[in-house]
């Protein structure tokens, strides 16, 4: 079946990066594109961007523009999300989503990953 | 930027009641609209895209209508199950693909 499992929880340091990964499987990989969502505590989904499986093209939310990076290891079927100068704004839960075949809609999610940003 | 608005911020109904959630985009997004519902401690699960069209295996309980700027999810005959967040989320032109604040939709 689809599925997309994300890497474990993270505890970063305030100015530090996180690197967090989404296996895809089941389907064809280069075949959909890739969105990351996270959502702080007790807070909205919050868009951040995504990347074409294939070649590899990304567009980012304005927000997170200058530092995040998500990239893609064809030959894993993973795709990965860094986000670098980390806050403690930046505590969230991590999500990576799949586009649907017929329409922009998100209907395979990853678990989430937990990143807490702690001195 | 495209803006989101939810209500009710939080809906209170028993089971076997109906809910209606609306959502407001501050230009119009067409029919490009997705609902989702989260439940504490889980992933968004996909319920309606295209404003209208249900998601696989949704129950057909789930019901959504809109286009342009205004937007409905009706869930008729509410079970124990459904209550949940609500979000919805646009696919305008261009980013950020925002998501609405959400709806609670908690038990009376």
């Amino acid at each position: 079946q689809v599925q997309l499992v994300q890497s474990g929880a993270e505890v970063k340091k305030p100015g530090a990066s996180v690197k967090v990964s989404c296996k895809a499987s089941g389907y064809t990989f280069t075949n959909y594109p890739m969105h990351w969502v996270r959502q702080a505590p007790g807070q909205r989904l919050e868009w951040m961007g995504w990347i074409n499986a294939d070649n590899g093209d990304t567009i980012y939310s304005q927000k997170f523009q200058s530092r995040v990076t998500i990239s893609r290891d064809i030959s894993a079927t993973t795709v990965y999300m860094e986000l670098s100068s980390l806050t403690s704004e930046d505590t969230a839960v991590y999500f990576c989503a799949k586009v649907m075949t017929t329409a922009f809609a998100f209907d395979i999610w990853g678990q989430g990953t937990r990143v807490t940003v702690s001195s | 930027e495209l803006v989101l608005i939810q209500s009710p911020a939080t809906l209170s109904l028993s089971p076997g009641e109906r809910a209606t959630l609306f959502c407001r985009a501050s230009q119009s997004v067409r029919s490009y609209l997705a609902w989702y519902q989260q439940k504490p401690g889980q992933a968004p699960r996909l319920l309606i895209y295209d404003a209208s069209k249900r998601a696989t295996d949704i129950p057909a309980r789930f019901s959504g209508s809109g286009s342009g700027t205004d937007f409905t999810l009706t869930i008729s005959n509410l079970e124990p199950e459904d209550f949940a967040v609500y979000y919805c989320q646009h696919r305008s032109n261009w980013p950020p693909y925002s998501f609405g604040q959400g709806t609670k939709l908690e038990i009376k």
